[in-house]
């Protein structure tokens, strides 16, 4: 059964450093997602993805915040200068264009020092 | 008013019971709903998609009353391999709005 994979599965960095998350989403889907958990907390929207372009994003996503499909099968999350409230574990979902239902990876656990 | 809000729990109950969780969402741009399971520390995974007509898969069934804004579940003969987070999920535009869980613990 095809899956969403993330790599990696836990990142440490300092405060201030950048840090690139990625996600090799299922093969034949056209829109991607990252949503991000902060521990005990409920999953939130981070940014969806089609075309090339973003769709949507929500208030967490600032100007810290980038996402690319550098190539066909890679997506990525790209955190410009991590703060310590950016600790969280981090899941890109991907669906197909003709179903509502998204399918997530197993995660990155970002932790910030 | 919280988007998607549920029963955090934990709701335990002994093995082969019948459990109901329920779910209100206030966001009418919802247009789709889901139920996912989360089990402690992983990702969540689809359990169903949720329709006014009602599904059933196996021994879960979900319901959706667009009126009263409410969805369902129901898990009959619960089993051990039930215990989990189970998130109620609203679907609309682009994104995904999740509830906070209800916990679930099938106990012996």
């Amino acid at each position: 059964e095809p899956e969403v994979t993330q790599t990696p599965s836990h990142q440490v960095t300092q405060m201030g450093q950048e840090v690139i998350l990625r996600c090799v989403p299922i093969s034949n889907h056209l829109y991607f997602y990252w949503y991000r958990q902060i521990l005990g907390q409920k999953v939130e929207f981070l940014v969806s993805f089609y075309n090339n372009e973003i769709s949507e994003k929500s208030e967490i996503f600032d100007d810290q915040f980038s996402v690319e499909r550098p190539d066909g099968s890679n997506f990525t999350l790209k955190i410009r200068s991590t703060k310590l409230e950016d600790s969280a574990m981090y899941f890109c979902a991907s669906s197909s264009p003709d179903r509502d239902e998204q399918y997530f990876g197993p995660g990155t656990r970002l932790t910030v020092t | 008013r919280k988007e998607v809000e549920q029963d955090p729990g934990p709701f335990n109950v002994p093995e082969g019971a019948t459990v109901a969780f329920n779910c209100t969402y206030s966001n009418s741009a919802s247009q789709s709903f889901f139920w996912y399971r989360q089990d402690c520390r992983k990702e969540p995974k689809l359990l169903m998609s949720v329709y006014s007509s009602g599904n059933e898969d196996g021994r879960f069934t979900a319901q959706l009353n667009r009126a009263s804004q409410y969805i369902s579940l129901l898990i009959r003969d619960s089993k051990l391999s039930d215990s989990a987070t189970y998130l109620c999920v609203g679907g609309g535009g682009n994104k995904l709005t999740f509830g906070t869980g209800t916990q679930l613990k099938v106990e012996l």
